[in-house]
């Protein structure tokens, strides 16, 4: 695609509830991140996948949340139990993956979560 | 600890003006430092990288430098205009590291 998709746009949510939150990369990007931004704040970095591994999952603030990608392309990160101080925006960002630190990541437009 | 510090407060400028934001961090040894342009309900578009041995990075009207003593990088627009108002970030990448350290951005309001 032209650019990185996210789905849904916004999800309202139930406390206690289970979410899944889709990202579409740029087509042929092999590295994708999952990034959180509350409210008036900068974002938060969840987790680095490299293909469909992901070598960095120091962001993820709890065993609550998870996230996979399958076949090098599609990733969905998993909220499970959700908590109202999980609300934020969700980005999504990919990259081509290249070594020597001027990768440049492009943004998805987010999903923004809501737990009533 | 270490912290990322961008001005919280909004930037206010009249059109035409230059408009400098800034960029502190502490406690970091990045090897490159970001600036994205984030519109409100969009993510964040990447703007302009440099590097730590270098001083200073143009393209068009924007103008980055980047003091590793100081640890503080000024972005610049000149000529300001009112499409470029939205809320600036600022991310540092380690060298040995994939993942972007964002700043909570500052607002920037370009009047006409």
């Amino acid at each position: 695609g032209a650019g990185v998709s996210q789905s849904p746009s916004n999800k309202v949510t139930e406390k206690g509830k289970d979410v899944e939150l889709r990202c579409d990369p740029i087509s042929g990007h092999t590295a994708l991140y999952w990034y959180r931004q509350s409210l008036g704040q900068g974002l938060e970095f969840l987790i680095y996948f490299q293909g469909n591994s992901a070598p960095d999952k120091s962001g993820l603030p709890s065993d609550r949340f998870s996230a996979e990608r399958t076949g090098g392309s599609v990733s969905t990160l998993t909220i499970q139990r959700t908590q109202q101080e999980d609300s934020a925006v969700y980005l999504c960002a990919s990259s081509g993956g290249l070594a020597g630190g001027t990768d440049t990541q492009y943004f998805g437009p987010g999903t923004r979560l809501t737990v009533l | 600890s270490q912290k990322i510090e961008q001005n919280s407060e909004a930037l206010n400028i009249q059109e035409g003006k230059t408009a400098t934001l800034t960029c502190n961090y502490t406690n970091y040894s990045p090897a490159y430092l970001q600036w994205y342009r984030q519109d409100p309900g969009r993510g964040p578009v990447f703007l302009l990288l440099i590097r730590e041995n270098e001083k200073e990075k143009r393209k068009e009207r924007l103008k980055v430098t980047f003091d590793t003593t100081l640890k503080q990088s000024l972005f610049h627009i000149t000529a300001s205009q009112p499409a470029d108002s939205a809320t600036y970030l600022c991310a540092l990448r380690m060298d040995s590291s994939y993942k972007l350290i964002f700043g909570s951005g500052t607002r920037l309001l370009v009047r006409p």
